[in-house]
């Protein structure tokens, strides 16, 4: 069964960082496209940003809130995901979810399997 | 704001059919980008329920189904049962953001 565990969430103050990773199982994760999806209490759900496999490069893209702030990187022997959030800001608040999602021949690829979350909080 | 937007909420009772529409524009569906859609428990992991438009998951019951047509898509559910309770969003593609988007969610209420 595929697996997408979430850790690393927490308090933060605002301009501090923070680190969530996601550790998967289940699936050829070298293969595998990651993403990040959030979701502001109250508030729908919003893409965070993506990493593709190592064979792509490991190209990241980010949503324009996050660009230049946030960063995703894979460790492929831990088949692991992480995001690495700088300047955090309190519109950052957020269960933040990590997701893989499938090739599909058309924008935008599909989004398969889904952690359960991690909640991130900044405030002061 | 969202790019996409759907009815904040719906409702239908047990047995009955409800329609949850997402509609686009131009640098989206109308783009021709295709509409998946998720359903979401608070609490729990979302969950793919349509790909590509009009395709199921295995997995999934057959009482769930998408259609496409235009800047707009929908999502069908027959039969509604309790457990359809939960909140849902449709995903696409946004060409001017250059970004997947999704709507802003519509929550299903089983009467």
């Amino acid at each position: 069964d595929v697996q997408l565990v979430e850790s690393g969430g927490g308090l933060v103050q605002p301009g501090g960082s923070l680190r969530l990773s996601c550790a998967a199982s289940g699936f050829h994760f070298q293969n595998a496209r990651m993403n990040w999806v959030r979701q502001a209490p109250g508030k729908g759900l919003e893409w965070v940003g993506r990493i593709k496999a190592e064979t792509d490069g490991a190209t990241t893209d980010y949503a324009a809130p996050v660009r230049g702030r946030f960063l995703i990187t894979r460790d492929d022997s831990k088949q692991t995901v992480y995001l690495q959030m700088n300047s955090l800001k309190t519109e950052d608040t957020a269960t933040y979810f990590c997701v893989k999602n499938e090739f599909w021949p058309n924008y935008p690829e599909y989004f398969d399997y889904w952690g359960q979350g991690a909640p991130v909080t900044v405030s002061s | 704001q969202s790019i996409l937007t759907q009815p904040p909420s719906v409702s239908g009772a047990p047995g009955q059919r409800v329609t949850i529409s997402c509609t686009g524009s131009s640098s989206n569906i109308g783009a021709d980008f295709d509409v998946h859609w998720y359903q979401h428990l608070p609490g729990s992991a979302p969950r793919l329920l349509i790909y590509g438009n009009i395709f199921r998951p295995s997995g999934v019951s057959e009482r769930f189904s998408g259609s496409r047509s235009g800047a707009s898509a929908s999502l069908a559910i027959t039969g509604l049962q309790s457990g359809d309770e939960a909140d849902y969003y449709c995903h696409s593609y946004d060409n001017l953001l250059t970004a997947p988007v999704f709507g802003g969610g519509t929550r299903l209420t089983v009467l």
